[in-house]
Formats: structure tokens, sequence, C-alpha cells
């Protein structure tokens, strides 16, 4: 099985300050055949089911603010939000699509400092 | 527009069975590769099964293997969740999601809680 560790666990950070979320993974996620990482992340916030942000590591779904950015190939994978809002108050889950059982991050818990 | 309503959660005993449901609309259900997603209170998410467009195929995580049996009614619009023998750790809501091959899932339910407890 694959498994995902996100780092912090936890994460305070001030109105309109960077926010940075890291995955890893503890074997590639890179499809050869097409050159993409399966890697997924989604925002969680309270009583509501998840919401894809990216996709492809990098790729904003959309209807997403550009101030959410993915980065990473391989194992290491990042989450930016480059200016917190109010909004972005969430747990924040990375994601492989690579191959069964499709295992998530424990979850990264984003507040306002 | 897009929903998938899940259903036919509460509390049962251990050992007991329950049977959820999922009924989608907005899109093409028949086409759709769908998955089972599990998350106990206060806790992170974990994938549980999933099940081709046709049925003809499914996978499980190990920890329900042998337990639960994922299913789908296209008549229907309908993906189902079978669950036996359960115990106090598939206490969780369980979500159905809909994935967009090959990113991700891109449409949830809004989940049902499943307790398992005496």
């Amino acid at each position: 099985d694959i498994v995902m560790t996100q780092s912090p666990d936890s994460l305070a950070v001030s109105l309109g300050e960077r926010a940075t979320i890291s995955c890893k993974s503890s074997q590639s996620v890179l499809y050869s055949s097409n050159n993409k990482n399966y890697l997924t992340w989604y925002q969680q916030k309270p009583g509501q089911p998840p919401k894809l942000l990216i996709y492809w590591a990098s790729t904003r779904e959309s209807g997403v603010p550009d101030r959410f950015s993915g980065s990473g190939s391989g194992t290491d994978f990042t989450l930016t939000i480059s200016s917190l809002q109010a909004e972005d108050v969430a747990v924040y889950y990375c994601h492989q699509f690579y191959s069964a059982p499709y295992t998530f991050g424990q979850g990264t818990k984003l507040e306002i400092k | 527009e897009v929903q998938l309503v899940e259903s036919g959660g509460g509390l049962v005993q251990p050992g007991g069975s329950l049977r959820l449901s999922c009924v989608a609309s907005g899109f093409t259900f028949s086409s759709s590769w769908m998955h089972w997603v599990r998350q106990a209170p206060g806790k992170g998410l974990v994938w549980v099964s999933r099940i081709n467009t046709d049925g003809s195929s499914t996978i499980y995580a190990d920890s329900v293997k042998g337990r639960f049996t994922i299913s789908r009614d296209n008549a229907k619009n309908t993906l189902y969740l079978e669950m036996t023998s359960l115990r106090a750790e598939d206490t969780a809501v369980y979500f159905c999601a809909s994935v967009r091959i090959p990113v991700g899932y891109d449409y949830w339910g809004q989940g049902t809680l499943v307790t398992v407890s005496s």
C-alpha cells in the first residue's frame, strides 16, 4: 500500500500570509505512460464533504481560486495558498489515485493565527 | 445540478448489517466509476471500495474485504454498499463519490452516518 504522509498536522497562518502543506508518498505516483502524477488535493470544511482543489499534482480544478497552487512530482508534493483568506480555514488532504488502495494523507488542519 | 444523496445509515449492533444507498442525478451515472469513502468521527478520510461502470469489477480495502459488498443499479442511478459483520471500528460517515478518470473524486454526497454500538 502507498502511505501518504502530510506535514504539518496543523498550521496557523495570518490572513494574507502564505500557507504551505507538504505531502510525501511512500512510492512514486507518477504514471509513466502519460507523465502525470496521480496526486490530488481536497479541501474539507466542517460538516461538508471534501472538495476537489488540485489534481495531477498541479492542475487547479475549475472554479478554484488561483491563490491555490500545487507542485511536486514523484513522491514529494506541496499545496500552497498564496494569501490566506478566512474562507480557507479547513482540513486539507492529499490523495493518491495511482493504485488501490487509494490512500489519503492524514489531513492538515489550517487555521487563522 | 449534480447530486449524490446517501441514505441507509443508522445505529446497529456489533455483528449486524446495513445497506447504504447513494442516488445519483445530474450526470450520466452509468458512465461513472463510483467509490465509497468513510470518515470516522473527528478522523481522516479512508477509501473503502470501488466499482466500475457496469459493476463487473469491484475492489475493497483490506479492512472491509469479505464483509462489505459494493454494487450498482444503473437503471435506478443508484450505488449500494452492503455491510455485514459490522464492528465498532466501522463507525463513520460514509460518502459516495463519483470519479473523473484519471483525476479523482469530482462529486461527493453529503454522507450518511453509521454507528456500530451495543
